[in-house]
């Protein structure tokens, strides 16, 4: 079965301080593709950042980046320099073949709420 | 508009009745999703359109629910014999096409069943 595992329903982080959301995910397909997404408190979700499982490097967007250890499955989240505007809710998702489905469509994760202090 | 559009923004409604929900996708997207957002969780999948067909409707709880995308833009899904249960946000999401890294989601539908 597919699974996404997020640790950390709350954090508390200084602006200016870089900040892991941590992600572990589980699937017995080869082929995969990790996804970090924010939702604000407005309910959009706003894609962040895209790994696939055959990536050799790790992906990196502006101020986020998704440290990807495939041995140990993690796909964490990496912020820096945070801001008062990365206050949000923040989902891992992996799209695969999901247990009596397709692979199309994302398994997401239960998220970490992060809020930023000044 | 530029982004995915939901329509209604919310919708209240008896136990029992019907409901659609509507979403407009990015033009020229091919791929369409719905998701289900419960208070606390992570959205949860319901169902794929690649142009106008479901490719994959896995994800629908059971047979209340129902989505048709008959021009391969517009989508709706339906919920018939709504229950409590039912309520949630519904998130629509569109991408170029199939496979596609980057999906653009919708502000979503907050349905309430009182």
């Amino acid at each position: 079965a597919q699974k996404i595992t997020q640790t950390q329903p709350g954090m508390f982080v200084q602006e200016k301080e870089a900040v892991t959301l941590d992600c572990t995910y589980d699937t017995s397909d080869q082929s995969y593709g990790l996804f970090w997404y924010k939702q604000p408190s407005s309910g959009e979700m706003i894609f962040l950042i895209y790994q696939g499982s055959y990536d050799e490097q790790n992906a990196t967007e502006g101020r986020y980046s998704l440290n990807f250890q495939k041995a140990r499955k993690s796909a964490n989240l990496v912020i820096s320099a945070s801001q008062l505007g990365d206050s949000a809710m923040y989902f891992c998702a992996m799209r695969g073949r999901r247990t009596g489905g397709g692979a199309d469509g994302l398994t997401f994760g239960k998220g970490t709420h992060l809020i930023i202090q000044p | 508009g530029a982004g995915v559009s939901q329509t209604p923004s919310n919708k209240v409604t008896e136990k029992g009745k019907y409901v659609e929900l509507r979403c407009d996708p990015i033009s020229g997207h091919t791929a369409l999703y719905w998701y289900r957002q419960s208070l606390g969780q992570g959205p949860e999948f319901l169902i794929y359109f690649q142009g106008t067909g479901a490719a994959d409707d896995s994800g629908l709880p059971n047979d209340r629910f129902f989505a048709v995308r008959p021009e391969g833009s517009v989508s709706t899904l339906k919920i018939q014999r709504t229950e409590r249960g039912d309520s949630a946000v519904y998130l629509c999401a569109s991408s170029l096409g199939r496979g596609d890294t980057e999906a653009f989601f919708g502000q979503g539908t907050r349905l309430t069943v009182v």
